[in-house]
């Protein structure tokens, strides 16, 4: 089974810090690196998908860097909002091309107003 | 707007029950996905499907099993439901290839009694 961690499992920060969390992965028979948010009440949606060494990626005040030597990937969120509290997930697809994919435990942020 | 329903947001069984739940997606999907998300694990693969009527066991498919008949839709059945199944089952479903996202359900919360 492949091994993909998340770090810290939970997270509390004040309206709008800036905050970090990690994503480590084997680094040997890379493919590719999903992160997905799970708001409460509803469905996970994918914020990223990477595949390349070196990837950074942007979604408004979101943020991912990849890399693939290593074996990890950061997810930057900047001036956190309260509406940024959820789950946060990573996932490999390993060396399967049927889109199964492993996950991490997920960390979930809580955003104080 | 694309979409993967799943049949009961809600469920409470007796111990001993066959439970089935349901998902269907609108996106002719090849693949299709059964996890389950427990608190501090993640989510966990049960099963998963290529194609119609094919199938492969995930990492924890002890307990279940699933059906495929039609493109859209993918069965999860509990074939005798026990309290240790109590949990969150997510459907998800994609085009395969490392670098597709998943689109999921939005979950389906099982309690067994």
């Amino acid at each position: 089974i492949l091994n993909v961690e998340q770090s810290p499992q939970s997270l509390h920060v004040q309206e709008g810090d800036s905050t970090n969390f990690t994503c480590s992965f084997p680094s040997s028979n890379f493919y590719a690196l999903h992160w997905y948010r799970w708001e409460t009440a509803k469905s996970p949606e994918a914020l990223f998908v990477m595949t390349l060494n070196g990837d950074e990626k942007k979604k408004g005040r979101i943020s991912a860097t990849l890399n693939t030597k290593e074996g990890y990937s950061y997810l930057y969120i900047k001036g956190s909002q309260p509406e940024d509290s959820a789950t946060y997930l990573c996932a490999s697809p390993g060396g399967t091309s049927y889109g199964k994919l492993t996950f991490g435990q997920g960390t979930i942020l809580t955003v104080h107003p | 707007d694309v979409k993967v329903t799943q049949s009961s947001r809600y469920l409470v069984k007796r111990t001993g029950e066959k439970v089935f739940l349901e998902c269907v997606q609108d996106m002719d999907h090849e693949n299709m996905f059964w996890y389950r998300q427990d608190p501090g694990l993640g989510l966990r693969l049960i099963y998963f499907s290529y194609d119609v009527k094919m199938k492969e066991k995930g990492d924890i498919p002890e307990g279940y099993s699933v059906s495929r008949e039609k493109k859209e839709r993918f069965s999860l059945i509990l074939e005798s439901a026990s309290t240790n199944q109590t949990s969150m089952y997510l459907c998800a479903s994609s085009f395969g290839g490392f670098g597709t996202e998943a689109f999921f359900g939005q979950g389906t919360r099982l309690t067994v009694v």
